[in-house]
């Protein structure tokens, strides 16, 4: 089964640290871009932070930048995000998502969309 | 930062009725907007992609036309299990943004 399953999400205190992964399974992770969205409780989405298949391109949104870090381990088909000095408007559930990419002999492009979503983790940032 | 911004922000509507969602960029997107459905509890599912492409698996009553600025989600007969909130997402900069959400609810 095509799936991506997150974990890692819990309580934090403000300025504590917390390290997300992401597990894919049933396609070739390696062949495929990855992101974070997260949605504070209500809210809408909010893109957080991309990362390419070979880890060349790495963007991440202005309100993390500095604090958070994605990466991914092609070998053990896992994405991650490092999480450090959380704030409470961090607080969120946190979803992993597949972007797709196409590769011919010259280049590769990535298309930003969001074709597979995981189910979620939930980090609460509360004293 | 590009803005997207969605209307009308709710649409009460009964089964079997036409929808016509908008998305609205703060400038020129060509082609590159996506579209995704979230329901109670669950993860967005991506519906259209590059404006009027549908996704594996989405039924043909929904598709996407509009390029630029506006663009246009319309599901021409709707079913119980399209009552959600409807997402826009720019991919021609970064960083990536979505438009703040549709409800469709039922009338």
């Amino acid at each position: 089964e095509v799936q991506l399953v997150e974990s890692g999400g819990g309580l934090v205190k403000p300025g504590g640290s917390l390290r997300l992964s992401c597990s894919a399974s049933g396609f070739t992770f390696s062949s495929y871009s990855m992101n974070w969205v997260r949605q504070a409780p209500g809210k809408g989405l909010e893109w957080v932070s991309s990362i390419s298949s070979s880890s060349s391109y790495i963007y991440h949104a202005d309100s993390v930048k500095g604090r958070f870090t994605i990466s991914r381990d092609n070998a053990k088909n896992s994405l991650y995000l490092q999480m450090n000095s959380l704030r409470a408007e961090d607080t969120a559930v946190y979803y992993c998502a597949r972007s797709p990419e196409e590769k011919t002999v010259a280049s590769t492009a990535v298309y930003w969309f969001f074709d597979l979503w995981g189910r979620g983790t939930l980090v609460t940032v509360s004293s | 930062e590009i803005v997207l911004t969605q209307s009308p922000a709710t649409l009460s509507l009964s089964p079997g009725e036409r929808a016509a969602l908008s998305c609205r960029a703060s400038q020129s997107l060509s082609s590159y907007l996506a579209w995704y459905q979230q329901k109670p509890g669950q993860a967005p599912r991506l519906l259209i992609y590059d404006a009027s492409n549908r996704a594996t698996g989405i039924p043909a009553r929904f598709s996407g036309s509009g390029s630029g600025t506006d663009f246009t989600l319309t599901i021409s007969s709707l079913e119980p299990e399209d009552f959600a909130v409807y997402y826009c997402q720019q991919r021609r900069n970064w960083p990536l943004t979505f438009g703040q959400g549709t409800k469709v609810e039922i009338k």
